[in-house]
């Protein structure tokens, strides 16, 4: 079964760093990975979707990038604004036409102004 | 082009009763996803229609059941409401075989 793991839960960064969010999955054997974004009480906005042969993919200052054989995934957020400020979600797909999200439970990202 | 779109966006039942929750699918998707997102979680598959068909089911009990029609808009059952079903529900849709999901805004769902 696969199992998805953000660390950490929480974390409080002042404006204008870079920070690393980290995502675990348990499975190796995925066809891609993709970063949320939830703002409170809202839905999901897709950030960055990477496909399992491909090592990273970069959006403005989000960069994300892709290890499979260790089971793991970061996201860069580059001179963080306090718009940044929300839950960020990371999820795999294991196989291709299984459309079944396996999900985190997410980091809540602050940043201070 | 219209996004996903979800109704309604919070709705209050007591223990019991049955909910009825509503997903169009963004122009030209034929694939709905449901999932279940309680407070503090990741989002939980509950599961998938293609073509008017169940195609894939999460570890989500018979109670909960759903529908999609010919225009591929969806809606999701869910009878006997327990206290814990209570949660953020999010339809999601994509073309078939194609590997991004775009999510709807959600509908907040509390049982008293």
């Amino acid at each position: 079964k696969q199992e998805v793991t953000q660390i950490p839960a929480a974390l409080s960064v002042p404006e204008g760093e870079n920070l690393v969010l980290n995502c675990s999955f348990t499975d190796s054997a995925i066809y891609n990975l993709q970063w949320f974004r939830q703002d409170p009480g809202k839905g999901l906005t897709s950030l960055l979707l990477i496909q399992s042969s491909q090592r990273e993919q970069t959006s403005g200052r989000l960069n994300a990038s892709l290890d499979k054989s260790s089971g793991r995934s970061t996201l860069y957020i580059a001179a963080s604004q306090p718009g940044d400020s929300a839950t960020y979600l990371c999820a795999v797909m294991l196989n291709f036409g299984n459309e079944k999200l396996t999900f985190g439970t997410g980091t809540r990202l602050t940043i201070i102004p | 082009e219209t996004g996903v779109t979800q109704s309604p966006t919070h709705l209050i039942k007591t223990r019991g009763q049955q909910v009825t929750l509503r997903c169009s699918s963004q122009s030209g998707h034929n694939t709905v996803s449901w999932y279940q997102q309680a407070l503090g979680q990741g989002p939980q598959f509950i599961f998938q229609y293609y073509r008017e068909e169940e195609n894939g089911r999460g570890n989500f009990p018979p109670r909960f059941s759903g529908l999609q029609f010919p225009n591929y808009s969806s809606e999701l059952n869910v009878n006997a409401l327990e206290l814990d079903d209570s949660a953020l529900y999010l339809c999601a849709s994509s073309p078939f075989n194609y590997n991004e999901q775009f999510f709807g805004p959600g509908t907040r769902l509390t049982v008293l």
